[in-house]
């Protein structure tokens, strides 16, 4: 089992390109999560997915489209980057449960653009 | 809205206790905590669901007190592998979990 993976783990971007992150995990888990990392602002949730073909916004999603097409993948897109959105993501996961179930963190994508 | 977490940094002495407090503007479900090594993902410590139960796993316990809503997590006898930044994560609705802005916590000699 690899649980939650990201690709890439390392990406440089210049202002302006395009590029897409990808989340796979093989949990079979109904919700996933993309979040962003910054120094001293924690982790901020970017957009999040409660299952197939379901995106909804978190707290910082602009600049950013999400795709569900498939339950063990969750796309992170930026479609003109800006070095605003330089920083460290995460995708997490979680089951559903009323016992409100951990989440599950890939390891990361570090993205710097220029 | 991201819960607000205090203190931002604490520094401890090998065998010392600490408190990390995690507050929020919404009503909440869930508190969930994880600690984050340099370098990593965050890692599952607990979770308390509202009830104002309280949890412990090893040294490391927490409280929760949905009526104020805030948690806090508590250290005792802290060690060298505590060091870490800790965040609180809460759920409003079952689905979206939010997360604090952090507390970097160091544990020296």
């Amino acid at each position: 089992n690899a649980g939650v993976t990201q690709t890439p783990k390392f990406r440089v971007l210049k202002t302006g390109q395009s590029m897409t992150l990808l989340c796979a995990q093989d949990m079979n888990h109904e919700y996933m999560y993309w979040y962003r990392q910054d120094p001293g602002m924690g982790l901020r949730l970017i957009h999040y997915s409660v299952g197939e073909g379901t995106t909804a916004k978190g707290e910082v999603p602009d600049g950013y489209n999400v795709s569900r097409l498939k339950k063990q993948n969750f796309l992170l897109g930026l479609e003109s980057a800006a070095p605003s959105q330089t920083s460290v993501y995460f995708c997490a996961t979680r089951r559903t449960g009323t016992r409100h179930p951990e989440a599950f963190f890939g390891q990361g994508t570090r993205l710097t653009v220029v | 809205q991201q819960p607000v977490q205090s203190p931002q940094a604490v520094i401890l002495r090998e065998g010392e206790d600490a408190v990390i407090n995690c507050s929020s503007s919404k009503a909440l479900y869930s508190v969930h905590w994880y600690r984050q090594k340099h370098g990593e993902a965050p890692v599952f410590l607990m979770i308390l669901l509202k009830g104002g139960e309280q949890k412990g796993h090893e040294k490391i316990s927490a409280s929760f007190n949905e009526k104020k809503q805030q948690s806090s997590l508590y250290l005792t006898a802290s060690q060298l592998s505590y060091s870490g930044t800790y965040f609180c994560g809460i759920t409003g609705t079952a689905s979206k979990l939010t997360f604090g802005t952090g507390t970097r916590l160091q544990v020296t000699l």
